[in-house]
């Protein structure tokens, strides 16, 4: 079954250390987005990509740090610059072109210790 | 900039009753996308109901329904016939399409069916 899929489920952090959350997808999407969710906010944008080797910072990308090698892969690095990482972190990918819904992992609860 | 606005962030209904979300928006596009996500205690994000903005027909799925009123920048969603399974937060979400189709978020609205 076609999907997208994020690991690890909970993730803990060390006071300045750097930790990488995957994403992965099988849709052959072109499009892969992270999102941040803390209470209260909504979702908010940290970075996109709309194809391979490319991406462009989203609304609070101050911290992050993404690459887009392959297609299928859209990680997402948390860096010690990153004052306040505790967070639900949600990847998504889409279609491009057409105003397609996206499609959500099941995310990625960070929390720092 | 676009703004989505839920106005209502929390609600509670009895079931079976109906029940309507309201959302706002602000954009000065005239073509884009319009959506509902809801987000059960899984916290898995699923996509409830996706409007066109050039289409005036209200956009339907199963007990799920919008009224969408362009002028007045409003998408509100009704559930109908509520079920305890439709407890979840719920979305709003907007979309401007061939360009970067960043969906922007509302802040939600914490719905849940009472038995």
């Amino acid at each position: 079954d076609g999907g997208i899929t994020q690991s690890p489920k909970y993730l803990f952090r060390k006071e300045g250390q750097n930790v990488t959350l995957s994403c992965e997808q099988n849709l052959n999407h072109d499009a892969m987005y992270w999102y941040r969710q803390d209470p209260g906010q909504g979702l908010r944008l940290i970075y996109y990509s709309q194809i391979v080797n490319d991406f462009q910072k989203g609304d609070i990308a101050e911290g992050y740090s993404v690459s887009r090698e392959k297609k299928e892969s859209f990680p997402l690095t948390v860096t010690s610059a990153q004052k306040n990482p505790t967070a639900f972190y949600l990847c998504a990918s889409s279609r491009t072109g057409w105003g397609y819904g996206y499609t959500f992992g099941s995310g990625t609860r960070l929390t720092v210790v | 900039a676009q703004t989505v606005t839920q106005s209502q962030p929390e609600m509670s209904v009895q079931e079976a009753e109906t029940v309507t979300l309201s959302c706002t928006y602000d954009t000065s596009e005239n073509n884009y996308y319009l959506f509902w996500y809801k987000q059960p205690p899984s916290r898995q994000m699923i996509l409830v109901i996706r409007q066109e903005a050039y289409k005036q027909q209200n956009a339907t799925e199963n007990r799920f329904s919008v009224n969408f009123q362009k002028a007045a920048k409003s998408f509100s969603l009704k559930i109908s016939d509520s079920q305890r399974g439709d407890t979840a937060m719920y979305f709003c979400a907007f979309m401007i399409p061939f360009g970067n189709e960043k969906l922007t978020f509302g802040t939600g609205t914490r719905l849940t069916i009472i038995p």
